[in-house]
């Protein structure tokens, strides 16, 4: 099956630091992307669709320019999360979806597991 | 706002058993995902359907449309089947995934 990668798998940073997740597909090209968010024993949450060459397009409640989404090419898409805070701290996934029909499967990366201090 | 329920939140079993997880969405979803994560997080995508049946080996994923539910079963449960399962709507039109809150599977030797 396809191929998704995350860099790093887990990152620890000081308050008010920037960290940045890549999130490759690496057998496919991906036309979109998605971010999600994962607290401890809470289902994921939507954070932002990304597609190629285009602005993401985030949920409600996401702040844009504390998430910021890069989806530079078919095979990666980034998120940099800017001045992180502790409650930052979570799990971030992506998945990438390999084509715009519709209800096309979504192959998840392993996840970032990011502790901010 | 699209809705997705699953049941039961918690599930221990004996090795060997067979295993039903249940999902129930609401209008305006069209196709549904079942995800399986691992405890250290990573999610893999089991199946994806918008009728009928479908099989994978042990498990063996349902899909009623007029009644709008799912189910998942797991034949002959083996421990390594311990995981959290999550069904995941997809939601016509803007193909965005709504999530139910996850059934957490222990299978005991």
């Amino acid at each position: 099956g396809a191929v998704v990668s995350q860099h790093p798998s887990w990152v620890i940073c000081k308050s008010g630091t920037s960290v940045k997740i890549e999130c490759r597909s690496l057998d496919f090209q991906a036309t979109t992307m998605f971010w999600y968010r994962q607290f401890p024993k809470q289902s994921l949450m939507l954070m932002a669709t990304s597609n190629e060459g285009s602005k993401a397009t985030y949920e409600q409640g996401v702040e844009k320019d504390k998430f910021l989404i890069n989806h530079a090419s078919l095979t990666l898409s980034t998120l940099t999360v800017t001045s992180a805070h502790p409650e930052d701290s979570s799990f971030y996934i992506c998945s990438a979806r390999t084509s715009g029909r519709l209800q096309e499967t979504q192959y998840f990366g392993p996840g970032t597991r990011l502790l901010v201090l | 706002k699209n809705e997705v329920e699953q049941s039961p939140q918690n599930l221990t079993a004996q090795e060997g058993e067979f295993i039903t997880i249940n999902c129930s969405y609401s209008v305006g979803i069209s196709a549904l995902h079942w995800l399986q994560q691992h405890p250290g997080g990573g999610i893999v995508s089991l199946f994806m359907l918008s009728s009928g049946k479908k099989k994978h080996g042990r498990l063996i994923a349902t899909i009623n449309i007029q009644e709008k539910h799912s189910s998942l079963h797991i034949t002959a449960s083996h421990p390594r089947d311990s995981a959290v399962y999550i069904c995941a709507g997809i939601n016509f039109g803007n193909e965005k995934l709504t999530f139910g809150t996850g059934t957490r599977l222990t299978i005991i030797p």
